[in-house]
């Protein structure tokens, strides 16, 4: 099984509809993030949370929001999505005992918005 | 704001020969830097991790340097090989908003085919 798993894998979906990804992870470690990537670009962080009760604004937090459930679970909503949120999705982990701060990925989550 | 720019965007090479990828970025008070693969429709798997306070690191026929003072670092493959085909990114961590946190900013990446 993968230390951080995200659910769907592939998406598709209308504009205007409220839709959620979620991540959950096994490794044990309090800080999650939220990445998106387009094709050609980097990945840019969305949201980021270094325990159940803390939430931060990435670079482009605009349009999405989040819920740490647990500090097993981040979940990213999209409220109404758009065309342009159409993008690859990725979840990661640290651990914050890590002085590296060494992240893990999920494997992604491919959302298109028609 | 760290920018991170890596050259080139793609590279495609006969197997066997020696690359270099190079990735700058323009504030060069770091914390460290780190090196990924992509493999199409997957994940980052970490390959190298360089502290701020190092030169270089090792792994295999990978091989990557940190010249903090000019802003680079490169991820020098050996004898490549078809199965290095991937995308290859650069992630530099600086210091959060927040504060005592490490937030990596990340390049495009460069895409690299290696044809047998």
């Amino acid at each position: 099984d993968a230390d951080v798993t995200q659910t769907p894998r592939n998406r598709i979906t209308k504009t205007g509809k409220r839709i959620m990804l979620e991540c959950s992870q096994t490794k044990g470690h309090d800080r999650m993030y939220w990445y998106r990537q387009d094709p050609g670009l980097g990945l840019r962080l969305i949201y980021y949370s270094f325990d159940v009760k803390d939430i931060n604004k990435g670079e482009i937090s605009d349009g999405y929001s989040v819920s740490r459930q647990a500090q097993a679970k981040f979940s990213l909503s999209l409220e109404s999505a758009i065309p342009n949120q159409t993008a690859l999705y990725f979840c990661a982990t640290s651990d914050k005992r890590d002085s590296k701060n060494i992240q893990y990925f999920g494997a992604g989550t491919r959302l298109s918005v028609l | 704001k760290q920018e991170v720019t890596q050259i080139p965007a793609a590279l495609s090479v006969p197997e066997g020969e020696n690359l270099v990828l190079n990735c700058s970025f323009t504030d060069s008070a770091i914390y460290n830097l780190q090196w990924f693969r992509q493999d199409p429709g997957k994940g980052l798997t970490s390959l190298l991790l360089i502290q701020s306070s190092q030169r270089e690191q090792t792994s295999g026929r990978l091989n990557a340097s940190l010249d903090k003072s000019s802003g680079r670092s490169t991820l020098y493959i050996a004898a490549s090989q078809p199965g290095d085909s991937a995308t290859y990114l650069c992630a530099v961590r600086g210091r959060a908003a927040s504060g005592g946190s490490y937030i990596p900013t990340f390049g495009r990446g460069t895409s690299l085919i290696v044809h047998p």
